[in-house]
This record gives structure tokens, sequence and C-alpha cells, in this order.
């Protein structure tokens, strides 16, 4: 059981490139999140997703997009990659509102 | 505005002595609340929750403790093990399908 996996795990990106981060988990779950974590900071919520076909916006949405097709995947998009984003990402799934997130590895991007 | 704090950055123990690592929230809508434990290179790992209709949950030498009033909580760790040296995150969710995150304590336990 894979859990949820990330891709990729490092990536560098120059100032202006545009990326995908890969999410996929196998455990049906029907709720996904995108989390960025800067150095000494918490987890902060990029966007969210309650089911295939709907997302919504966290706390720090702006220079990303997600969606949502099918229940395992949900990628996440940097159009024009800026140096704030310069971060690691994880990506987390849940069975519900009150149950534990499982987190995939984290993807390490840095943009220069 | 910082909704879950956790006001210590770090902490250090002794092996074998109890490790007590805080969090405070300030959203009275917040009715789920959890511990992760973070290695480095990893993604974060499910420890213990509590919800808020209990004020203490325990999980072999992990206990969390839960003051409502006070908008705080604790997780105790007896005994700490060197492999429990590692960030802690406290989260907290409610009703919007949303969990939001303290900073982190890094604890270290020496043998």
């Amino acid at each position: 059981n894979a859990g949820v996996t990330q891709t990729p795990k490092f990536r560098i990106l120059k100032i202006g490139q545009s990326m995908t981060l890969q999410c996929a988990q196998d455990m049906n779950h029907n709720y996904m999140y995108w989390y960025r974590q800067d150095p000494g900071m918490g987890l902060k919520l990029i966007y969210y997703s309650v089911g295939a076909g709907i997302t919504d916006k966290g706390e720090v949405p702006n220079g990303y997009n997600v969606s949502r097709s099918t229940t395992e995947d949900f990628p996440l998009r940097l159009e024009l990659a800026a140096p704030s984003q310069t971060s690691v990402y994880f990506c987390a799934s849940t069975a519900g509102v009150h149950t534990e997130a499982f987190f995939g590895q984290g993807t390490r991007l840095t943009v220069v | 505005d910082q909704q879950v704090k956790q006001n210590s950055p770090s902490l250090s123990v002794q092996e074998g002595r109890i490790s007590i690592l805080n969090c405070d929230y300030t959203n009275s809508m917040f009715d789920y609340f959890l511990w992760y434990k973070k290695y480095p290179a990893e993604g974060p790992t499910f420890l213990i929750s509590i919800s808020s209709i209990k004020d203490k949950n325990e999980d072999g030498r992990f206990t969390v403790f839960l003051n409502k009033s006070a908008k705080h909580l604790s997780l105790h760790i007896v005994p700490s093990q060197p492999g429990d040296s590692a960030v802690y995150f406290c989260a907290a969710g409610g009703s919007n399908y949303k969990l939001t995150f303290g900073k982190g304590t890094l604890l270290t336990v020496n043998p």
C-alpha cells in the first residue's frame, strides 16, 4: 500500500518557469490537501479538495492552481515561478474531517 | 494571525524522562486536535489525536491533554527515547475540512 506519493522529490526551477507537482493516493480518500513548509514555519495550506471536481483555496493560494479530475490525483501547478515559492511542498489526504491525514514525502522546490 | 501556536521552538530532555510539548489555539471553532511527528526529509506522520469532547487521550507512551477553557493542549511522552527526536507539530481542525498547523517544536532526546 503506497499511501500518498509525490513526484518529483527535488526540483530546481528558473524564475518564470512553470511546473506541476504530482500527488496520488491509493486509499480512496475524498479529502486532499497541498501544504508548503518554509524554514522555521509550520505547514501553510495552499489548496484543498473535498472530492473529485471540487477544489478551494487555502491560506496561501496565490501563484498556484490545482485540479481534481479523479479521486486519486491532486496535481499542483506553479505558473511563472518566483523565488518566494522556494519551499518544501507536502500533499496529504484524509478519509474524513476528523481523521488523521496521511502525508507524502514532500517535494523540495528551489526557484533561482 | 496564528490560530495555532507552539511557543517553544525547541526542547531538550534526557532519555527516560518526560517530554512535554505545548500548543495553544485561538479559534473556538476547532473541535479536533492532532499531533504529528516529522523527521528530516520525510513527510509528517500522525501520532495521536483528541476530540474536543474529551480532555485526555492516551496511546502507549504518548498522552494528549486538552484544556478547552484555556484553549491549550499538551503532548506528554513518557519515557522519552532517542528515537523520539523529531519536530512535533500541533494541528487543529473544525468542520471546514482544513487543518491548521503550528510552527513545530524540535524535540531532542539525549542518551
